[in-house]
């Protein structure tokens, strides 16, 4: 079965510095990997994803994130953090082939920004 | 289009009450999705449906019942309400096919409470 994990429940970065969230995936064949945001009180919107093109995948709001097969992982960054950053970041992932399964989400990171 | 629309935004039930949550999608989307978030937890998938007339359980099923008889619409039940069911519902949809990075679309959220 599919599976993510996130390290880190809570990152905390000033504005200005450099976001690091951290993504891995279990799948022995490469997935869809998609990551979402959620501000405050609202649902999930699509940050960016990966379906196979370029390794190295650009986002909305300056975020993007590389995806290393030999690490299994899809970290998302942000090369300088911004007040309205502040949110809770998901990792999802589906695999490939069949249309029937699901997308299963990491736990979330939720990031603070000081200013 | 509206996207993914959902009824009510809140709702505080009884224990033992039902209710019906309401999902709709004008995309034409064949794959639909419940999801209940908990603080710690991520979105947990309760349904999904690949199409009207069929629907399959997932992470979390039990205490749910779902029907798809159109495309657009997917409601949810709860059959009788549990302390334990106070979470923020999610409903999402999917573009599937071909070519299709099956990335999802979700709806802004229920809010139920349980007492």
């Amino acid at each position: 079965a599919q599976s993510v994990t996130q390290l880190g429940s809570h990152v905390s970065v000033s504005e200005g510095a450099l976001v690091l969230l951290r993504c891995n995936y279990s799948s022995s064949v490469p997935p869809y990997l998609f990551w979402y945001v959620q501000y405050p009180n609202q649902g999930l919107q699509l940050l960016l994803k990966y379906t196979s093109a370029a390794t190295l995948v650009k986002g909305i709001n300056g975020f993007e994130a590389e995806f290393k097969k030999s690490e299994t992982s899809f970290h998302l960054t942000k090369p300088s953090a911004h007040m309205s950053d502040a949110a809770e970041y998901f990792c999802a992932v589906r695999a490939r082939g069949s249309g029937n399964t699901p997308l299963v989400f990491g736990k979330g990171t939720r990031l603070s920004v000081i200013a | 289009n509206a996207g993914v629309t959902q009824t009510p935004k809140f709702q505080v039930l009884k224990t033992g009450q039902s209710m019906t949550l309401q999902c709709a999608q004008d995309m034409n989307h064949e794959y639909m999705s419940w999801y209940r978030q908990d603080p710690g937890m991520g979105l947990r998938l309760i349904h999904y449906s690949v199409g009207a007339g069929i629907t399959d359980q997932g992470e979390v099923p039990n205490g749910y019942n779902v029907s798809r008889s159109t495309t657009e619409d997917f409601p949810l039940r709860l059959l009788s309400a549990a302390p334990s069911q106070t979470s923020v519902y999610f409903c999402a949809s999917t573009l599937r096919g071909p070519g299709a990075s099956y990335e999802q679309y979700f709806g802004p959220g229920t809010r139920l409470t349980v007492t």
